[in-house]
């Protein structure tokens, strides 16, 4: 069964630091790309960065290039994000999903960034 | 970047309509199109990769349709729990991807 399970959110003040998580069982980890989906609170979904299954590729969105870097290590199939100066409006659920049309998703991660 | 327009952003209709729901592309994506649904407080779900392919375990009323620029998902008989948000998302070009702003779908 695949399975995809993220962690490490919680609340931080305005340009402080958060590094999620997500590991992923039941499949061939390596094989698929993988994003980090976000949902502000009322709103839209939103793709704020991707990586290729042997992480030769890594894009962000604009409203988050520069501050946040997407990585992953396949020998412990584990996808993360690190999110640096954070701001108030990157509070949201974060999702990991699986591949380019998301087939599975994780359960979110709350981020609240607020003083 | 490609840019999703999503329409309607919201409807009310009853059990047993037929409802149908609308994207446009910015350029022409090559049927590289998603749609999924959403429920309050839910990871979203995918319904429809490659313009027109059920997901795994999708009912057959769910369809997908349409090709270059338009795309559209098309409910043939609305169910009490088909009532939640609906969006599109492309997956053609240079990542990240991107989503339509949503459908949300209510009880008449």
């Amino acid at each position: 069964e695949v399975q995809l399970l993220e962690s490490g959110g919680g609340l931080v003040q305005p340009g402080g630091s958060l590094r999620l998580s997500c590991v992923a069982s039941g499949f061939a980890f390596s094989g698929y790309s993988m994003s980090w989906i976000r949902q502000a609170p009322g709103k839209g979904l939103e793709c704020v960065s991707y990586i290729s299954g042997i992480a030769d590729t890594t894009s962000y969105a604009e409203s988050v290039k520069g501050r946040f870097t997407i990585s992953r290590d396949n020998s412990e199939n584990t996808l993360s994000l690190h999110m640096n100066r954070l701001k108030t409006e990157d509070t949201a659920v974060y999702y990991c999903a699986r591949g380019d049309a998301f087939d599975f998703w994780g359960h979110g991660t709350m981020v609240i960034v607020s003083s | 970047d490609i840019q999703m327009t999503q329409s309607p952003s919201s409807l009310s209709a009853s059990v047993g309509d037929r409802v149908t729901i609308t994207c446009r592309a910015s350029q022409d994506i090559s049927n590289s199109l998603a749609w999924y649904l959403q429920k309050p407080g839910k990871a979203p779900k995918l319904l429809v990769y490659a313009a027109f392919r059920l997901g795994g375990g999708v009912p057959s009323r769910f369809s997908g349709s349409g090709s270059g620029t338009d795309y559209s998902l098309t409910i043939s008989s609305l169910q009490p729990e088909d009532f939640a948000t609906y969006y599109c998302q492309q997956y053609y070009g240079t990542p990240p991807w991107t989503f339509g702003q949503g459908t949300k779908v209510e009880i008449k």
